[in-house]
């Protein structure tokens, strides 16, 4: 079954660095999101896109975020200048135009911020 | 906006014990349905959904009815196992098609 991977699937970063989290979502899939899961908390949406442009983002989803689409497969996640309060699990997620509105999830990538 | 108000956790219980996770929306429109489940140290995965009024879905032995009347899709299952240990995501499809999340009920099930 096809299914949304991401990479890396952990990662440790210092306060201040940049962070690319990177998502391949499912090859027929036209509609790509971001969410967050702050570790014990509710999973949070950030921001969906879609022919190549965001379609709708979150207050969360602020000038520190950015999503990218560089080529026809991959769907990027930049986090400028990282806080310790962005430690959190982030989910790429996608959905195929025609198949109703299920959204199938990645694994995660699990970002900690010190 | 739309939202999902899901019951707290966590729940605790022995195999073969009857689960209900009462989930309650608020939309405008008529959203979609959806039941998530995140096991330990994995993803979200689509459990069930139901996309309109008095659907049911199922999977897995889970079951859960959309009920416009009463803007719920409470989760149940006859009888739990071990396995079925997990973090429970209730969630609606909103007008854009973008999901949003219920807090999550944590289960845990003892043999």
């Amino acid at each position: 079954e096809p299914e949304v991977t991401q990479t890396p699937s952990h990662q440790v970063t210092q306060m201040g660095q940049e962070v690319i989290l990177r998502c391949v979502p499912i090859s027929n899939h036209l509609y790509f999101y971001w969410y967050r899961q702050i570790l014990g908390q509710k999973v949070e949406f950030l921001v969906s896109f879609y022919n190549n442009e965001i379609s709708e983002k979150s207050e969360i989803f602020d000038d520190q975020f950015s999503v990218e689409r560089p080529d026809g497969s991959n769907f990027t996640l930049k986090i400028r200048s990282t806080k310790l309060e962005d430690s959190a699990m982030y989910f790429c997620a996608s959905r195929e135009q025609t198949s109703g509105n299920t959204i199938y999830f990645g694994e995660g990538s699990w970002l900690t911020v010190v | 906006g739309d939202s999902v108000t899901q019951m707290e956790g966590p729940v605790t219980l022995s195999e073969e014990a009857f689960l209900t996770i009462n989930c309650t929306y608020t939309a405008t429109g008529y959203p979609s349905l959806f039941w998530y489940v995140q096991y330990p140290g994995e993803g979200l995965q689509l459990l069930l959904k139901a996309t309109k009024a008095d659907d049911k879905g199922s999977n897995k032995g889970f079951e859960a009815t959309y009920r416009k009347e009463t803007t719920s899709f409470h989760l149940e299952k006859g009888s739990v196992q071990v396995s079925d240990s997990a973090v429970y995501f209730c969630a609606l499809s909103d007008r854009n098609n973008d999901m949003r999340f219920g807090a999550g009920t944590r289960l845990t099930v003892k043999p």
